[in-house]
């Protein structure tokens, strides 16, 4: 299994510009997440799904729209950059059974480097 | 809100001995989970241990444990014979079942190994 996987790895945005952050999971996970980490500090949720056609907002969801068409994939799009959206983003995944046990352990992606000039 | 904690900024540990992360939390939620993240200069956030707010028994996993304090509110992570390749920030986090299991994450701790 290659796990959770993020495309880019790297990206330079010109203000104004947008763009789509890939990810996708193949653990036929069912609760897949967006988080945003600016530097030094610790990780922010964005987008979450709990299912193919289901999607909610974070604690920071502004500039930027997610969809979920399939279990496996789950694109972050931000649609006019903006210079605090340079941060590093992360996304993850877990198979929930909204338990409050083990199986909620959220494995995450290697991450994207975006700097918006 | 929940909110966590963590108060040691940087630490430095001598190898092979053990060292303990600080971590307290604040939620009204009786049912959470708790979960510590390695993240080394490479960038990935690593899954280190979990621990169940209904858990009786303090979590173990190799030479990671947890000790959990449901009555203060504190999540420490210890580290057993530390490695230089420990060397890296650690993040304590929180799940919450009724927001789509979402982790709320601490500041983070540079953990550096010393030789």
């Amino acid at each position: 299994n290659a796990g959770v996987t993020q495309t880019p790895k790297f990206r330079i945005l010109k203000i104004g510009q947008s763009m789509t952050l890939q990810c996708a999971q193949d653990m036929n996970h069912n609760y897949m997440y967006w988080y945003r980490q600016d530097p030094g500090m610790g990780l922010k949720l964005i987008y979450y799904s709990v299912g193919a056609g289901i999607t909610d907002k974070g604690e920071v969801p502004n500039g930027y729209n997610v969809s979920r068409s399939t279990t496996e994939d789950f694109p972050l799009r931000l649609e006019l950059a903006a210079p605090s959206q340079t941060s590093v983003y992360f996304c993850a995944s877990s198979y929930s059974t909204a338990s409050g046990d083990r199986t909620d352990t959220q494995y995450f992606g290697p991450g994207t480097r975006l700097t918006v000039l | 809100a929940q909110k966590i904690t963590q108060t040691q900024p940087g630490m430095f540990v001598q190898e092979k001995e053990a060292v303990t992360l600080d971590c307290t939390y604040d939620t009204s939620d009786p049912s959470y989970g708790l979960f510590w993240y390695k993240q080394p200069s490479s960038g990935e956030m690593i899954f280190l241990i979990y621990q169940g707010s209904y858990d009786q028994q303090n979590a173990t996993e190799g030479r990671y444990s947890l000790n959990f304090q449901k009555a203060r509110k504190s999540a420490n992570l210890v580290i057993s014979a530390s490695q230089l390749g420990d060397s890296a920030m650690y993040f304590c986090a929180m799940s919450h079942n009724n927001a789509g299991n979402m982790l709320t994450f601490g500041g983070g701790t540079r953990l550096m190994v010393k030789p």
